[in-house]
């Protein structure tokens, strides 16, 4: 079976250009997450979406949005890139919405702004 | 506030030695933890968890996690060191109760580094 799988693997943008980033969850799995690793650093929380709504968001601007489809893959998407961008963002996917539930990430996309 | 803490920004171990992971936790209410795993340019691969039961967690790769209620920490610990459990190791919660803010709040991360 297929994990999480996120595109591109790698992307280089230019401050205020948009991004997008894809997630596709493993098979089964309803709800997905957004985080956000700058080297050296933990992941910090963005986005959650559980069964295609928004169920949290993390202390991140409104430049970050993101959605998820019927057939539960998600987009996070980025406008105004600002140089601090640059990270690794992951998605990660659970099965269900309970808290005892861990998450499966994917391997992320690892953005460069300059 | 929830928080995780890692106290050790890198721990060094010869191979075949045990090793001790350490992590501590603050949130209110009763938590759940995990621990993951982070190779270089990889996604972080679940290890392991504590929701409840046996406070001993056996993992995943023969790791294993011991939960301590009373001074709110959660180790990781391997009997035997391999140099390929080399990596950077990542300690998280989430609150039980935690309504519709289920974010993982995640712990700065562990260096480990095993030596042959």
């Amino acid at each position: 079976d297929a994990g999480v799988t996120q595109s591109p693997t790698h992307l280089i943008k230019t401050r205020g250009q948009h991004v997008t980033l894809r997630c596709s969850p493993i098979s089964g799995h309803k709800s997905v997450s957004w985080y956000q690793q700058v080297l050296g650093q933990g992941p910090q929380f963005i986005f959650q979406y559980y069964e295609k709504e928004e169920r949290g968001r993390g202390n991140f601007p409104d430049r970050f949005s993101a959605r998820q489809f019927p057939n539960y893959s998600s987009e996070l998407n980025v406008n105004a890139l600002l140089l601090g961008d640059s990270a690794l963002y992951l998605c990660a996917s659970s099965l269900v919405w309970q808290t005892n539930t861990e998450a499966f990430f994917g391997q992320g996309t690892r953005l460069t702004v300059v | 506030a929830q928080s995780v803490a890692q106290p050790e920004d890198q721990v060094n171990v010869a191979e075949g030695n045990p090793l001790t992971v350490k992590c501590t936790y603050s949130v209110s209410g009763n938590p759940y933890l995990f621990w993951y795993v982070q190779y270089p340019n990889r996604g972080l691969q679940f290890l392991l968890k504590y929701i409840t039961g046996d406070n001993l967690v056996k993992g995943s790769y023969g790791f294993e996690a011991e939960f301590n209620k009373s001074q709110t920490s959660f180790h990781l610990k391997k009997p035997s060191a391999l140099v390929s459990d080399s990596a950077l190791y990542f300690c998280a919660v989430r609150r039980y109760n935690a309504g519709n803010n289920r974010k993982l709040i995640w712990g700065l991360g562990t260096s480990l580094a095993v030596n042959p």
